[in-house]
């Protein structure tokens, strides 16, 4: 089955605690996203990349970190200095680099203990 | 104001009735538009992706779009409660952007 796989589906962070979000892709897409969703306030875009080993900051990229070395793998690294990590994190991707349709994974939940 | 407003709903609907969700926006520059329909805890899932003005129709789904009036629309025939779900527009800036409303939540009851 081709598509975008996202782990772990649940996720705990204890305070000071980086975390790593899995996602990959085996539909051959150039361009992967990460956003973020919260209630009320629609879909965030964390970080993208349009190739291996390039990626550009979102609109809320402050306390997160991305590595883009394989074509299908785009994981994206919560770090320490994210103070409100509590949300539903999806991972996205595009068979263009124009984006103009992306394709989502199931999503990861992030939870702060 | 926000680039694309989108009425939160909940909307609550019986079968077989027709649901039209809409949503507006502000930046004449959006160039493709999409939606996408979100089961709880589940990814978003493209429904519709459109380019220029007018219908298109995929099975019991329709989306409209008028750029003269910066609106789209996403009418579904015939809803089942399946169809009970979050339904999000989205469209691409000139930089290839997407940018998302904030969803409409749909409640089809039997």
């Amino acid at each position: 089955d081709g598509g975008i796989t996202q782990s772990p589906k649940y996720l705990f962070r204890k305070e000071g605690q980086n975390v790593t979000l899995s996602c990959e892709q085996n539909l051959n897409h150039d361009a992967m996203y990460w956003y973020r969703q919260d209630p009320g306030q629609g879909l965030r875009l964390i970080y993208y990349s349009q190739i291996v080993n390039d990626f550009q900051k979102g609109d809320i990229a402050e306390g997160y970190s991305v590595s883009r070395e394989k074509k299908e793998s785009f994981p994206l690294t919560v770090t320490s200095a994210q103070k409100n990590p509590t949300a539903f994190y999806l991972c996205a991707s595009s068979p263009r680099t124009s984006g103009t349709t992306q394709y989502f994974g199931p999503g990861t939940r992030l939870l702060v203990l | 104001q926000k680039e694309v407003e989108q009425d939160p709903g909940p909307l609550s609907v019986p079968e077989g009735a027709i649901v039209s969700l809409n949503c507006t926006y502000s930046n004449s520059a959006f160039q493709y538009f999409m939606w996408y329909r979100q089961y709880s805890r589940k990814g978003p899932e493209l429904l519709m992706y459109t380019y220029s003005s007018g219908n298109k129709e995929d099975g019991r789904f329709t989306a409209q779009v008028d750029k003269s009036s910066k609106y789209i629309s996403l009418f579904i025939r015939d809803s089942q409660p399946s169809d009970s779900a979050t339904y999000l527009c989205a469209m691409s800036d000139p930089a290839d952007k997407l940018i998302f409303g904030t969803g409409t939540r749909l409640q089809v009851f039997p």
